[in-house]
């Protein structure tokens, strides 16, 4: 069976921290993994990695995937208040674009 | 680009009654959607792979019969819960994966919360 696993569950920074979020897998034929942003409703999407070693990087974010470890993670520099969100790794296997998510870290920004 | 749309963003229904949830890709073509189901706090379950123009796939454990889903178009899936209970209260959540991507890019719709008194 796939499992992704996230750590930590949850986490409390104050604005202005760095954090890093962990995400490993355990999945057969694996092709891509995937971070989402979940706020109040759906989640939003972030990265998508599919090779080994090459950082993605969006403004204070950003994520690198070893594909010989399986395991990725989420880089969120000089947190904001907004930041605060469940933070949501996803494992595409197969060749039916199927995800299996893991539970999710969720992270609060503090004032 | 890439928004997903859902019909209705919450809907309450009587036990016994179906409930039909719309899930459109507006700015894209979606040869593959799916549907997610997530309890309070916990991660998104998927419930099953709805393909244009053929029969969904359903993960373990979920009755086909129970949750009917159509995909008629590339840019709609419906998913009807039906003879609802109050235990399948729960947000339903939709994905649409663009038909060019070629890759496991999901688009989320904003979610459905379901409840059944």
């Amino acid at each position: 069976e796939d499992k992704v696993v996230q750590s930590p569950l949850s986490l409390v920074v104050h604005e202005g921290d760095t954090v890093t979020l962990n995400c490993s897998y355990e999945v057969t034929n694996f092709r891509s993994l995937l971070w989402y942003k979940q706020e109040k409703k759906a989640p939003t999407f972030l990265f998508m990695l599919t090779s080994s070693g090459i950082e993605k990087k969006s403004g204070r974010l950003s994520s690198i995937l070893d594909k010989k470890e399986l395991f990725s993670i989420l880089n969120i520099t000089a947190t904001q208040t907004g930041d605060s969100a469940v933070y949501l790794c996803a494992v595409g296997t197969g060749t039916a674009s199927k995800l299996t998510f893991g539970t999710g870290t969720r992270l609060q920004v503090t004032l | 680009g890439a928004v997903v749309s859902q019909h209705p963003s919450w809907v309450i229904c009587k036990s016994g009654t179906s409930v039909k949830i719309e899930c459109r890709s507006l700015d894209f073509q979606a040869t593959t959607m799916f549907w997610y189901r997530q309890f309070p706090k916990q991660s998104l379950m998927l419930m099953a792979t709805s393909n244009e123009g053929s029969k969904a796939t359903y993960e373990q454990g979920v009755e086909k019969d129970k949750f009917l889903i159509n995909h008629a178009s590339l840019t709609l899936s419906t998913l009807t819960v039906t003879s609802a209970h109050p235990e399948d209260s729960s947000f339903y959540i939709c994905s649409a994966s663009p038909r060019s991507s070629g890759s496991y890019e999901q688009y989320f719709g904003p979610g459905t919360r379901l409840t059944v008194t």
